[in-house]
C-alpha cells in the first residue's frame, strides 16, 4: 500500500465549478499534512498546510481528518489558472522529511 | 519568501560521464537539504537527505556511489551523478529547510537527459 495516495485524475471542470480533491495516508503517526500545486516541467509549490480544524485560503479549504486518515482540498469557483496537478504532501515524523502522493491533476476549461 | 537556486535547469551529458548540479540557498542558511527525483507522470521520490557536515542519508534503493551527495555549506549542496545512464534521465529537484524548521521550499528542478 502506498503511503499516501491520490486519485490521479484527470478531473476536467469548467469554468466557476467547484472540485474536491482527496487524499489517504497510511501512517497513523504522522504530523504535518499539506497540499502543493505543481505546473507542468515545475518544482512544487506550498498551497496550504493542512490543520485538523480545517483551514481556508481564499477560495481553497482543506480539511484533516485524523481518525480516518484523511486529507480534502476543496477549489470553489475554479479559475483557468487552478490547471495544475494537485499533490498531498505528509510529514512523517520531525525529520521533515516529505512523502508525496502521485498526485491529482486537475484541467479547468472555459 | 526563502529562494532556493539550481543550477543548470537543464543539461544533456553522454552515457558514462558524469553530472553535478548545485543547490543553494540565496537568503537563508539551511542545515538540511533534500535531493528529489521525478520521472514523467509520477510524483515527487525522495532520494536522500543532505545534512551539512555530515554524510547524506540515502533512500532506500538509491546507490550511494552512484549519487554522491556533498552538503559542504549551509547555503549549498551539491548531487553528483555519476557514470550516468539513460534510465538517470529525469527530473532533479532539491528543497531546503527553512530558518524557522518548518517549511521546504523547492528549488526550481534541473532536467537531466541522459544520451
Amino acid at each position: 500500500r502506498k503511503e499516501v495516495e491520490q486519485d490521479p485524475g484527470p478531473f476536467n471542470v469548467p469554468e466557476g465549478a467547484t472540485v474536491a480533491f482527496n487524499c489517504t495516508y497510511s501512517n497513523s503517526a504522522s504530523q504535518s499534512f499539506f497540499w502543493y500545486r505543481q505546473d507542468c516541467r515545475k518544482e512544487p509549490k506550498l498551497l496550504m498546510s493542512v490543520y485538523s480544524s480545517g483551514n481556508e485560503d481564499g477560495r481553497f479549504t482543506a480539511q484533516l481528518n485524523r481518525a480516518s486518515q484523511y486529507i480534502s482540498l476543496l477549489i470553489r469557483d475554479s479559475k483557468l489558472s487552478d490547471s495544475a496537478t494537485y499533490l498531498c504532501v505528509v510529514n512523517m515524523d520531525s525529520s521533515y522529511k516529505l512523502i508525496f502522493g502521485s498526485g491529482t491533476r486537475l484541467l479547468v476549461r472555459p | 519568501g526563502a529562494v532556493v537556486s539550481q543550477h543548470p535547469s537543464r543539461v544533456i551529458c553522454k552515457s558514462g560521464t558524469s553530472v553535478k548540479i548545485e543547490c543553494r540557498s540565496l537568503d537563508f542558511q539551511a542545515t538540511t537539504m533534500f535531493w528529489y527525483r521525478q520521472f514523467p507522470k509520477q510524483s515527487l521520490m525522495l532520494m536522500a537527505t543532505s545534512n551539512e557536515g555530515s554524510k547524506a542519508t540515502y533512500e532506500q534503493g538509491v546507490e550511494k556511489d552512484k549519487f554522491l551527495i556533498n552538503h559542504a555549506s549551509l547555503t549549498l549542496s551539491t548531487l553528483t551523478v555519476t557514470s550516468a545512464h539513460p534510465e538517470d534521465s529525469s527530473f532533479y529537484i532539491c528543497s531546503a529547510v527553512g530558518l524557522a524548521g518548518d517549511l521546504q521550499y523547492f528549488g526550481p528542478g534541473t532536467r537531466l537527459t541522459v544520451t
